[in-house]
């Protein structure tokens, strides 16, 4: 079976763009949630879905969006790019929301300059 | 609110040798506790975990236990291998509303043969 997939594996942007990311849970999986990694550091909570609703919200800007869609894929935009955005982006996925942990997939790696 | 104190690294062995790193936790309530790896270029991946004090999480030689008298959920392993370097990242969940992981800063671990 397939793990999670994200999309792009790399992406480079400026300042003031604004970028989309795209997460593809384990077929089955309901709830995707998104953390960012900084380089040197643990990942740091954004968001969570889970049926489609918003479960969790970590402490980022308004500039950060997400939304899932009907067959439990998600996307993360974020608008108006900093430089400090620049991180690798991390989606999970879990078959519910119950804190038994999560599967990741491999990131999409986001440079901002 | 949650935190993870992890112990420092850079941490270096020579293979055979047993490992230990340390984590404690802050957390309300009774968490659930986890130790993700995350070897060169990949995402996160699950190593273990324990939902409740006084378990034992083991996988690939690799245990921690629960410790809620002392906070903890040191990791180790009686003999490890060049296999093993990667960054290590203990965490947890504390709220079951949703699946937001609180992740330590990650120690990174090189074994040399």
């Amino acid at each position: 079976d397939a793990g999670v997939t994200q999309s792009p594996t790399h992406l480079i942007k400026t300042r003031g763009q604004q970028v989309t990311l795209r997460c593809s849970p384990i077929s089955g999986h309901k709830s995707v949630s998104w953390y960012q990694q900084v380089l040197g550091q643990g990942p740091q909570f954004i968001f969570q879905y889970y049926e489609k609703e918003e479960r969790g919200r970590g402490n980022f800007p308004d500039r950060f969006s997400a939304r899932q869609f009907p067959n439990y894929s998600s996307e993360l935009n974020v608008n108006a790019l900093l430089l400090g955005d620049s991180a690798l982006y991390l989606c999970a996925s879990s078959l519910v929301s119950m804190g038994q942990g999560q599967f990741f997939g491999p990131g999409t790696r986001l440079t901002v300059l | 609110g949650d935190s993870v104190t992890q112990m420092e690294g850079p941490v270096t062995l020579s293979e055979e040798a047993f490992l230990t790193i340390n984590c404690t936790y802050t957390a309300t309530g009774y968490p659930s506790l986890f130790w993700y790896v995350q070897y060169p270029g990949e995402g996160l991946q699950l190593l273990l975990k324990a939902t409740k004090a006084d378990d034992k999480g083991s996988n690939k030689g690799f245990e921690a236990t629960y410790r809620k008298e002392t906070t903890s959920f040191h990791l180790e392993k009686g003999s490890v291998q060049v296999s093993d370097s990667a960054v290590y990242f203990c965490a947890l969940i504390s709220n079951f509303g949703n699946e937001k992981l609180t992740f330590g800063t990650g120690t990174r671990l090189t074994i040399i043969p």
